[in-house]
């Protein structure tokens, strides 16, 4: 079955650019999702075919898929993004999440 | 406003059944294909089934397939999830989605998200 692998964790300083990834095969052929979820709340869309911005999104999330990696670009980091993200792609039919990347802002 | 509500958890012995319901509001329900999403306690999302905007097209992941059901009611903008011969492993929130598709299998994004309903399997 597909997977998608993105890093536990990720630590950024507020002010400065996050940056979270998401891999799996030949990812750059799929169009990528992307998921904010903050403690005791439900996710939120952020980021769908790879690069687009829901309406209402903070123009500071952007997001990039190519090759084997999508990534989801925050900048100007604030310490209302902590959170945590998850990747998510179609494959044969079924959705695959990646299993998520806690964002700490310190 | 758009709006999901699920409803229909709660606590289950093992091999047991339980029906989840989600009431969509704000938006043309039968417009759009609709999604069940879980999430373990302290763990990741996982997918669990999808069905088409007229219940024509429905997918399933492997984990479930075989023992839970998706079905919609569109007179009453509302999605439903049967789940049969529950196991401890399906304890999760259970939340409802929409995408921005019609069909069920076309690659789209989950939009919308329900606050979810709490399914807890044990005896």
């Amino acid at each position: 079955s597909y997977e998608l692998t993105q890093p536990p964790s990720v630590s950024v300083s507020p002010g400065q650019t996050a940056s979270i990834t998401c891999s799996g095969d030949k990812l750059g052929n799929k169009d990528v999702c992307w998921y904010q979820q903050k403690p005791g709340q439900s996710p939120v869309l952020v980021i769908y075919q790879d690069m687009k911005r829901p309406s209402g999104i903070p123009e500071r999330f952007s997001g990039s898929n190519s090759g084997n990696t999508a990534t989801l670009t925050i900048s100007g980091t604030q310490a209302m993004d902590e959170a945590d993200y998850y990747c998510q792609a179609w494959d044969s039919s079924t959705v695959v999440f990646g299993g998520g990347t806690k964002l700490t802002v310190l | 406003e758009v709006q999901l509500v699920e409803s229909g958890g709660g606590l289950v012995q093992p091999g047991r059944s339980l029906r989840l319901s989600c009431a969509a509001s704000g938006f043309t329900f039968d417009d759009y294909a609709m999604h069940w999403v879980r999430q373990a306690p302290g763990k990741g999302l996982e997918w669990v089934s999808g069905i088409s905007w007229n219940s024509g097209g429905i997918v399933y992941a492997d984990s479930v397939k075989g023992r839970f059901t998706i079905s919609r009611d569109n007179a009453k903008n509302s999605l439903y999830l049967q789940m049969n011969s529950l196991r401890p492993e399906d304890t999760a929130l259970y939340y409802c989605a929409k995408t921005d598709q019609v069909v069920a299998a076309t690659p789209g994004a989950f939009e919308i998200w329900g606050q979810g309903t709490l399914v807890t399997v044990s005896s």
